[in-house]
């Protein structure tokens, strides 16, 4: 079946512009996380949503991000007034349930959007 | 969740076996062992996982040592295709979130 798929699959922008990054899940997937790649680092998570709403917030760097999910699938990833230090790889990952449910269910990853800020 | 200790690099001989350790000696009883890697410019695939028992599937088997403190990764037949980044994460779901934290993980380079 389809797997996860993130547009666009590159994006160059110029500093100070806002930025939004797309992700559709597996069909059915109730959870949705977005993590992102600077080069040379780590994975690093930003936000998750369970359904429509987003328990965890944590990871978001700072209020020129955010996140919304909608019908409990797509969601966007909005960065505003984008500065050189956001420039990575993010990416979208969904998985069939997330929760309190102590299910275990793996997180299936999109191939990343390649954010530049020039 | 438990913090897991991978060594930084593996080299592996194609159509040979590729044996990835992973320490987690603070692992508790409800946190499963999870392996995820990641291809060059590629997301993060899921590999396999396990709590208690061995587990094989189409891509791997995952040997999880009877106090569970460490785990070890096996590709059976290596092939350059499965040169990557390998990651070893322990996970309680529910638990501080849901989110996967990636460490460093092992660089596995399968030469011909």
């Amino acid at each position: 079946g389809a797997g996860v798929s993130q547009s666009p699959s590159n994006k160059v922008t110029e500093k100070g512009k806002d930025v939004e990054l797309r992700c559709d899940p597996i069909s059915g997937h109730t959870a949705l996380y977005w993590y992102r790649q600077s080069l040379g680092q780590g994975l690093e998570f930003l936000i998750y949503f369970q359904g429509n709403s987003a328990p965890d917030k944590s990871g978001l760097p700072s209020d020129r991000f955010s996140a919304e999910r909608t019908g409990g699938s797509v969601s966007t990833l909005t960065i505003q007034r984008t500065q050189q230090e956001d420039s990575a790889v993010y990416l979208c990952a969904s998985s069939l349930e997330g929760g309190t449910s102590g299910s275990r269910y793996e997180q299936y990853f999109g191939p990343g959007t390649r954010l530049t800020v020039t | 969740d438990a913090k897991t200790t991978q060594p930084p690099s593996m080299d592996c001989a194609e159509g040979r076996a590729a044996n990835l350790p992973c320490n987690h000696s603070t692992i508790s009883g409800n946190e499963y062992v999870y392996w995820y890697r990641q291809i060059h410019s590629q997301g993060p695939q899921y590999i396999i996982h396990g709590l208690k028992n061995n587990e094989t599937n189409e891509m791997a088997s995952l040997i999880i040592t009877e106090d569970r403190k460490s785990s070890t990764l096996i590709l059976p037949h290596a092939t350059l295709r499965d040169t990557a980044v390998y990651y070893c994460i322990v996970k309680r779901w529910g638990w501080n979130g849901n989110k996967l934290v990636f460490g460093a993980g092992t660089i596995l380079r399968v030469k011909s």
